[in-house]
């Protein structure tokens, strides 16, 4: 069974940083591509970072660009995601999820497994 | 940045019925839309891919069309469970983008 389990979020303050940490398992980490996607109170759904299989290649929303960088340890199964320069409207429920593999192996960034997901506020 | 819409914010369906969803791209994204489904204290649950094509356990009642800029999720006959809030998202380019929703509750 996959699981993702992420963690670090909490309350911090605006301009201030938090590192996430999502650990995987269940699956083969090294060849799964990740994403970080965020639900704001209220709101819907926003894609935010996406890190290939090998770390090689990185995404971001341009909401973010800039202020979080996205990393993984494949030798521990876990992906992270450095928040800096942290402002109000990020204030999100965080969840890390695996890029879907269809049935002939390939893989595409639509999100088959998530994590419950972490809380992250900011607010002075 | 491809912006997703969706219509209706809400719709009001009995059990049984059916219900259409819609999912408009701001220039087109091919077939590279999916569709999720969330229910409230879960994560999303992903539906359709690549426009038409159901992902793992997914039941035939849900089913995915169209290209370009213009989709459809369409369910066939509603279960209870199915009441629900739908997104629709694109993978044509980076980032990556989903559209606002669609709330589908008990008429």
């Amino acid at each position: 069974e996959v699981q993702l389990l992420e963690s670090g979020g909490g309350l911090v303050q605006p301009g201030g940083s938090l590192r996430l940490s999502c650990v995987a398992s269940g699956l083969t980490f090294r060849i799964t591509a990740l994403s970080w996607v965020r639900r704001a109170p209220g709101r819907g759904l926003e894609w935010i970072s996406a890190i290939s299989h090998d770390a090689t290649d990185t995404y971001y929303a341009d909401s973010v660009k800039g202020r979080f960088t996205v990393s993984r340890d494949n030798s521990k199964n876990t992906m992270y995601l450095q928040m800096n320069g942290l402002r109000a409207e990020d204030t999100a429920t965080y969840y890390c999820a695996t890029h879907y593999v269809d049935s002939s192996g390939y893989s595409m960034s639509y999100f088959g497994y998530w994590g419950q997901g972490t809380l992250v506020t900011v607010s002075s | 940045e491809i912006v997703l819409t969706q219509s209706p914010a809400t719709l009001s369906v009995s059990p049984g019925e059916r219900a259409t969803l819609s999912c408009r791209a701001s220039q087109s994204v091919s077939t590279y839309l999916a569709w999720y489904q969330q229910k409230p204290g879960q994560t999303p649950r992903l539906l359709i891919y690549d426009a038409s094509n159901r992902a793992t356990g997914i039941p035939a009642r849900f089913r995915g069309s169209g290209s370009g800029t213009d989709f459809t999720l369409t369910i066939s006959s509603l279960e209870p469970e199915d009441f629900a809030l739908y997104y629709c998202q694109h993978r044509f380019n980076w980032p990556n983008t989903f559209g606002p929703g669609t709330r589908v509750d008990v008429k």
